[in-house]
């Protein structure tokens, strides 16, 4: 199946502070990918949906100006977390298909981001 | 609105024995369905999925999946456990592969 990447695995940073996690397919081509945040003991809830080239699309709920999402090209999107506070403190996973054009019939999952705002 | 029951938080199973999973979902059009499996500190892997066709799907590692339209369910099933496939499980539903939304989880814990 197709390689999903994400960096970095697990990251502690200070209140206030921004953390840009980075999602790679590595070895094809994604017009869309998809971030999911996870709190501790719960299930994944969709974040937001990222294009390439465009605005990404928020899910409800979620603040598009504290969660910001790049995706740039078609191999990297990024979730960067703004003044980020203790309750952002949660495991951040991506995921997207397996290339662009017809096809796809499952989505493959980073290994996700454990991220700690101390 | 779609959503994704998984009735049962926690199960504990004895190693050898058979392994049942529910799932019940609620969608407006026949849905995409998946399993995943999660170990800890991980990301999900696809243990099989749904689309069309045979409602009886096989998957990876042993597991098997039944789609019944009449029931709304799609419940993960194994004959015999082994102590690896201690884990969290996950049934997702969605209009295709990619915008998912996930049950809560099951934890299944395999005692010797």
């Amino acid at each position: 199946g197709a390689v999903v990447s994400q960096h970095p695995s697990w990251v502690i940073c200070k209140s206030g502070t921004s953390v840009k996690i980075e999602c790679r397919s590595l070895d094809f081509q994604a017009t869309t990918m998809f971030w999911y945040r996870q709190f501790p003991k719960q299930s994944l809830m969709l974040m937001a949906t990222s294009n390439e080239g465009s605005k990404a699309t928020y899910e409800q709920g979620v603040e598009k100006d504290k969660f910001l999402i790049n995706h740039a090209s078609l191999t990297l999107s990024t979730l960067t977390v703004t003044s980020a506070h203790p309750e952002d403190s949660s495991f951040y996973i991506c995921s997207t298909g397996g290339g662009t054009g017809q096809g796809n019939t499952e989505a493959f999952f980073g290994q996700g981001t454990r991220l700690t705002v101390v | 609105a779609q959503s994704v029951t998984q009735p049962d938080i926690h199960i504990t199973v004895s190693e050898g024995a058979s392994l049942e999973l529910r799932c019940n979902y609620s969608y407006g059009a026949t849905p995409y369905l998946f399993w995943y499996v999660q170990s800890p500190g991980q990301g999900l892997q696809l243990l099989l999925k749904y689309f069309s066709g045979d409602t009886l799907v096989q998957g990876i590692k042993g597991f098997e999946a039944e789609f019944k339209r009449s029931q709304s369910s799609f419940n993960l099933r194994k004959p015999s456990v082994h102590w690896s496939d201690a884990a969290e499980y996950f049934c997702a539903v969605g209009a295709s592969w990619g915008k998912l939304q996930f049950g809560a989880g099951t934890q299944v814990v395999v005692t010797p």
